[in-house]
């Protein structure tokens, strides 16, 4: 079984709309981390955003949030007032355990196109 | 903030020919590195990790012969393509373990390799 599904291979959003990327996961762990990072069309890997599995409050950092909902298994990032620069690809990633020496497992990726 | 290069950005082989790719940690030392791998439009998926010291650990379904990795100092990991083919075309991926004090950036990838074997 797939550890993280993102099952929107594409998405269209105008500027300055909000967008939603949807990421379902799959772990028997208690303890777990969820990730968001962004790659440009230029291959860097950007991190974004970060969900522990203990963290009561959906994250946030700027225009980025985490609609975490634990029961349902989804981490669903949303973008706010989106932006040309924002047109890339997003991977949702987790980390079984705690620590940063664990290994991360990405999802298949969403290609975000952001229009005028 | 913590960087993480790599050398060389691209590179063209012939088939047969072996490739080394380096990955540095340039500001910090770094005990764990991971090294991906991408092909075109798909994700990233790893496939080993690399421990300052000793061997690396590999992912299933990994050749171990055919990817060999070393990580003899605390800011240095290379990953050889030996006896690359045509089908090892991908873009690689490395990532250093790190403590960067913000919560959940506990990765700093490389800028990435593409490498093209003809």
């Amino acid at each position: 079984a797939q550890k993280i599904t993102q099952t929107q291979p594409g998405m269209f959003v105008q500027e300055k709309e909000a967008v939603t990327l949807d990421c379902t996961y799959d772990t028997s762990d208690q303890s777990y981390g969820l990730f968001w990072y962004k790659q440009p069309s230029s291959g860097e890997m950007i991190f974004l955003i970060y969900q522990g599995s203990y963290d009561e409050q959906n994250a946030t950092e700027g225009r980025y949030s985490l609609n975490f909902q634990k029961a349902r298994k989804s981490a669903n990032l949303v973008i706010s007032a989106s932006q040309l620069g924002d047109s890339a690809m997003y991977f949702c990633a987790m980390r079984e355990g705690t620590g940063g020496g664990n290994k991360l497992t990405f999802g298949t990726g969403t290609q975000l196109k952001v229009e005028l | 903030g913590a960087v993480v290069s790599q050398h060389p950005s691209w590179v063209i082989c012939k088939s047969g020919t072996s490739v080394k790719i380096e990955c540095r940690s340039l500001d910090f030392q770094a005990t764990t590195m991971f090294w991906y791998r991408q092909f075109p439009k798909q994700s990233l998926m790893l496939m080993a990790t690399s421990n300052e010291g000793s061997k690396a650990t590999y992912e299933q379904g990994v050749e171990k012969d055919k990817f060999l990795i070393n990580h003899a100092s605390l800011t240095l990991s290379t990953l050889t393509v030996t006896s690359a083919h045509p089908e090892d075309s991908s873009f690689y991926i490395c990532s250093a373990r790190v403590n960067s004090g913000r919560e959940g950036d506990e990765q700093f990838f490389g800028p990435g390799t593409r490498l093209t074997v003809l």
